[in-house]
């Protein structure tokens, strides 16, 4: 069975300082990686996801997630915070694309003006 | 476009009862997900429909079903509803179900279902 940690409950960052949410991930087979963010009262949001090759994905809003097979991690990364980007992260596996997220519990990101 | 649609936004229900919730599919999508998200939880998989046919079923009790009809919107049915069914029910419609490059789910705002 799939599944993915997040182990950090909140992130706390200053405006303008890099952003790093943390993500590992346990599948069989080759896994599909997701990262999603949810605003207050509104569904998930697509941000990036990594299927194969470059190991450094680009997304919306200026996000990027390195895939790092040995170490089982998809940390999702932005090299400037805005206040706007205070909302909770969900990185998400399937295996083989499947269809069948396994989400993790979500990190609440919080940038302080 | 129109993003996927969900009705309705919210609900209460009393326990015992039943709940129909409707999903409306990204025009082009074929495959329709469901999705349990609890608060202070991620979203949990249900169901995924492809082509009318159940293609994958969640660690989820009988009470729980969904059917998809030919114009690819989908409902979710609850039966015998328990306190612990409260939650924001998610739906997620992507192009195909399996083995795509362009398999990303796009979501619903949701239905938050509370059971009293």
């Amino acid at each position: 069975a799939q599944s993915v940690a997040q182990p950090e409950d909140q992130v706390n960052v200053a405006e303008g300082n890099p952003l790093t949410v943390k993500c590992t991930y346990s599948v069989s087979g080759n896994p599909y990686l997701f990262w999603y963010v949810q605003y207050p009262n509104r569904g998930l949001q697509f941000l990036l996801k990594y299927i194969t090759g470059d190991n450094l994905v680009k997304g919306s809003y200026g996000f990027e997630a390195e895939f790092n097979k040995s170490q089982t991690s998809f940390h999702l990364k932005k090299p400037s915070a805005l206040v706007s980007d205070s909302a909770l992260y969900f990185c998400a596996v399937s295996p083989y694309g499947n269809n069948r997220l396994a989400f993790g519990k979500g990190n609440q990101v919080v940038v302080i003006p | 476009d129109a993003g996927v649609t969900q009705s309705p936004t919210h609900l209460i229900k009393t326990r015992g009862q039943h709940v129909t919730l409707r999903c409306s599919p990204i025009s082009g999508h074929k495959s329709v997900s469901w999705y349990q998200q609890v608060l202070g939880q991620g979203p949990q998989f249900i169901f995924q429909y492809y082509e009318k046919e159940e293609r994958g079923r969640g660690n989820f009790p009988d009470r729980f079903s969904a059917r998809q009809f030919p114009n690819y919107s989908s409902e979710l049915n609850v039966n015998a509803l328990l306190l612990g069914d409260s939650a924001l029910y998610l739906c997620a419609s992507s192009y195909k179900n399996s083995g795509s490059l362009y398999n990303e789910q796009f979501f619903g705002p949701g239905t938050r279902l509370t059971v009293l």
